[in-house]
């Protein structure tokens, strides 16, 4: 597609659920980061893919958060036992190669509500 | 860690006019990336300069440059000419060269008004 997509873009879920994010980054695009973003605050990293590995997972919170790329494209984090701290909208960015200067690119977010 | 500081939560400027955006940073490392990126409400985050640490020349992209100050870290955004598409949050980043580089650091943001 044009860009990186998210979906869903908005879910509520009630605490101790489940959740599941999807990324769609943009076609033939190699490195894949999920970042964090609470409300109030900058983005924090949380996870990175080149293709279908994950070679750095140091930001990711807790082991409730898991993220796969089994295929090197779609990309899937999910939240086990959700908590009300997890609330924030969660960013899933894309770049064509690994190298350090290219430019990411970033989707709209899927903003988590736990109530 | 490296840290990215914002020291300006929040900025407002006249429609037409010229307005600088703050950032300094802390790292030990000699080359690096330094981004400045907008979000609008969307909460996309879009690319608007970046500048590659070994390079002494300030970016420009048309109404955006920075002021890149190396010994000091310190990377500034000037917006000229302001409009009020301009209206968003700014966030400074950095992102190492090394194989730490996986990650962007952020600040936490800069909300600019632009009043007409």
């Amino acid at each position: 597609g044009a860009g990186v997509s998210q979906s869903p873009r908005y879910k509520v879920a009630k605490r101790g659920q489940d959740v599941a994010l999807r990324c769609d980054p943009i076609s033939g695009h190699v490195s894949l980061f999920w970042y964090q973003q609470a409300l109030g605050q900058g983005p924090e990293f949380l996870t990175y893919f080149q293709n279908e590995a994950q070679l750095d997972k140091s930001g990711l919170p807790s082991d409730r958060f898991f993220a796969e790329r089994p295929e090197g494209s779609v990309s899937t984090l999910k939240i086990q036992r959700t908590q009300q701290e997890d609330s924030a909208v969660y960013l899933c960015a894309s770049s064509l190669t690994q190298g350090f200067g290219n430019t990411i690119y970033f989707g709209e977010g899927s903003w988590l509500t736990v109530v | 860690a490296q840290t990215v500081t914002q020291s300006q939560p929040e900025m407002s400027v006249q429609e037409a006019e010229t307005v600088t955006l703050s950032c300094t940073y802390d790292t030990s490392e000699s080359d690096y990336y330094l981004f400045w990126y907008k979000q609008p409400p969307s909460r996309q985050m879009i690319l608007v300069i970046r500048q590659e640490a070994y390079k002494q020349q300030n970016a420009t992209e048309n109404r955006f440059s920075v002021n890149f100050q190396k010994a000091a870290k310190s990377f500034s955004l000037k917006i000229s000419d302001s409009q009020l598409g301009d209206a968003a949050m700014y966030f400074c980043a950095y992102r190492s060269s090394s194989n730490t580089g996986n990650q962007f650091y952020f600040g936490t943001g800069t909300s600019l008004t632009v009043i007409p």
